[in-house]
């Protein structure tokens, strides 16, 4: 099961440069979402989409844009990259479940993409 | 409001014996509780969800997790530690936004999980 893949795992870029992150699922969730983890920051939501057409900011959306271009893909830019965007980014999924006994959703996260900008 | 508190940002255990990582939460209503693990250069993966079956909540890789909720507690347990369990954990508490309805989650600031051979 591929669950949720995200593009490129590691990425060098200098400042002021541009690049877009890359994401799949494969799981037919309708939310998606985008998160940096920094040391001592925890986990940090930058944007999120709660279905195909729509995008809401997070907590740190600031230096980025998303588009969420079908159900399946999410992608993230940085339009010009600053030393302060070196950080893991996560993409996430989740999708409504209602059973006997649980009814919400749970998160699924991608492996990780591992941001250096100099 | 909804919040998480892990009690404890590190955690050093010998191979074999228990482990014991807390978590709080603070919820308005029924939560929906999760912990997730993460190890080292990877994302972050379920490990076990709480739902209405059972207060007693059994995971991967032998773990378990008991929900409280006159302690507001939702601590992971397992009974003896490998060296392969070393890691970080996550507690989670998710909620509905009012506006829109989807879901936000509220994570922990992680435990490190340290097993000594």
């Amino acid at each position: 099961n591929a669950g949720v893949t995200q593009t490129p795992k590691f990425q060098v870029l200098k400042t002021g440069q541009s690049m877009t992150l890359q994401c799949a699922q494969d799981m037919n969730h309708n939310s998606m979402y985008w998160y940096r983890q920094d040391p001592g920051m925890g986990l940090r939501l930058i944007y999120y989409s709660a279905s195909e057409g729509t995008t809401d900011k997070g907590e740190v959306p600031n230096g980025y844009n998303v588009s969420r271009l079908n159900k399946r893909e999410f992608s993230l830019r940085l339009e010009s990259a600053a030393p302060s965007q070196t950080s893991v980014y996560f993409c996430a999924s989740s999708g409504e479940e209602t059973s006997l006994y649980f009814s919400g959703n749970t998160i699924y996260f991608g492996e990780g993409s591992w941001l250096t900008v100099v | 409001a909804q919040s998480v508190t892990q009690l404890d940002s590190h955690v050093s255990v010998s191979e074999g014996t228990p482990v014991l990582l807390r978590c709080n939460y603070s919820s308005s209503y029924s939560p929906s509780l999760f912990w997730y693990v993460q190890h080292p250069n990877k994302g972050l993966q379920l490990l076990l969800k709480y739902t209405s079956a059972a207060t007693l909540v059994k995971g991967i890789n032998g773990f378990e997790a008991e929900f409280k909720k006159s302690e507001t507690s939702f601590h992971l347990t397992k009974p003896s530690a490998h060296m392969s369990d070393a890691a970080e954990y996550f507690c989670v508490v998710s909620a509905r936004r009012s506006q829109s309805g989807t879901y936000k989650y509220i994570f922990g600031t992680g435990t490190r999980l340290k097993v000594l051979a």
